[in-house]
């Protein structure tokens, strides 16, 4: 089964607007990585949050991360069309870092 | 410089035969992994190395599946007789070795196609 969930599955926002996701997992994690997909091919390493950090920040992305809860939300703030792709959780497990994946949340931004 | 590279892109082979994946993974990166993404769906571990080593092939669904890793750098993904559920995007990443913080860089995937 897979350790991280996105929800939603799908979202639709036009440019401009703000896209937010979460993802819940069910064990103890090292961090918590979100990837971009475009286009079903190569993933795209976003932003990591540590499992000590609760609040993270890179341009236009806000990461959180609430351990107690075993969740993490990713917004992407005033969308634009570049941003359409496939988002994905991961988390890290083991002493090597193992990533596990979530379904992922597909996400379309209309102009 | 060069990110990690897979071949061949696209793979359409008859039930039964057996197919080979590669992945050139970026000079330095020791840690190597390969997944499985099918359509629509999230990633799924396969196997994992740490120089030509795969401390962890937990991921493999069957024996049909086996991988190699060698000089540290290449590594060749083998599905023998395959099914249609073989059919998916194998994607490889790789990423430096023994840390935690363990950013996976991913190549474009081979998309093997089982009729």
């Amino acid at each position: 089964s897979q350790q991280g969930e996105e929800d939603p599955q799908a979202l639709s926002i036009q440019e401009g607007e703000n896209a937010t996701m979460n993802c819940s997992y069910k064990t103890s994690i090292n961090n918590l990585q979100w990837y971009r997909q475009n286009s079903g091919r190569g993933l795209v390493h976003l932003i990591l949050i540590r499992s000590n950090e609760r609040e993270k920040h890179s341009g236009r992305l806000r990461v959180t991360l609430d351990t107690s809860k075993k969740s993490s939300s990713l917004l992407i703030t005033a969308s634009r069309a570049a941003d359409t792709a496939s988002y994905f959780c991961a988390t890290a497990l083991g002493s090597w870092g193992k990533l596990q994946f979530g379904a992922g949340t597909q996400v379309v931004v209309t102009p | 410089g060069a990110g990690v590279s897979q071949s061949p892109s696209n793979k359409v082979t008859e039930k039964g035969k057996d197919v080979e994946l590669r992945c050139d993974p970026i000079s330095g990166h020791t840690a190597l992994y390969w997944y499985r993404q099918s359509l629509g769906q999230g990633l799924e571990f396969l196997i994992y190395f740490q120089g030509n080593s795969a401390p962890d092939k937990s991921g493999l669904p069957s024996d049909r599946f086996s991988a190699e890793r060698t000089g540290g750098s290449v590594s060749t993904l083998t599905i023998q007789r395959t099914q249609q559920e073989d059919s998916a995007v194998y994607l490889c990443a790789s990423s430096y070795p023994d840390r935690v913080e363990n950013e996976q860089y991913f190549g474009p995937g081979t998309r093997l196609t089982v009729t």
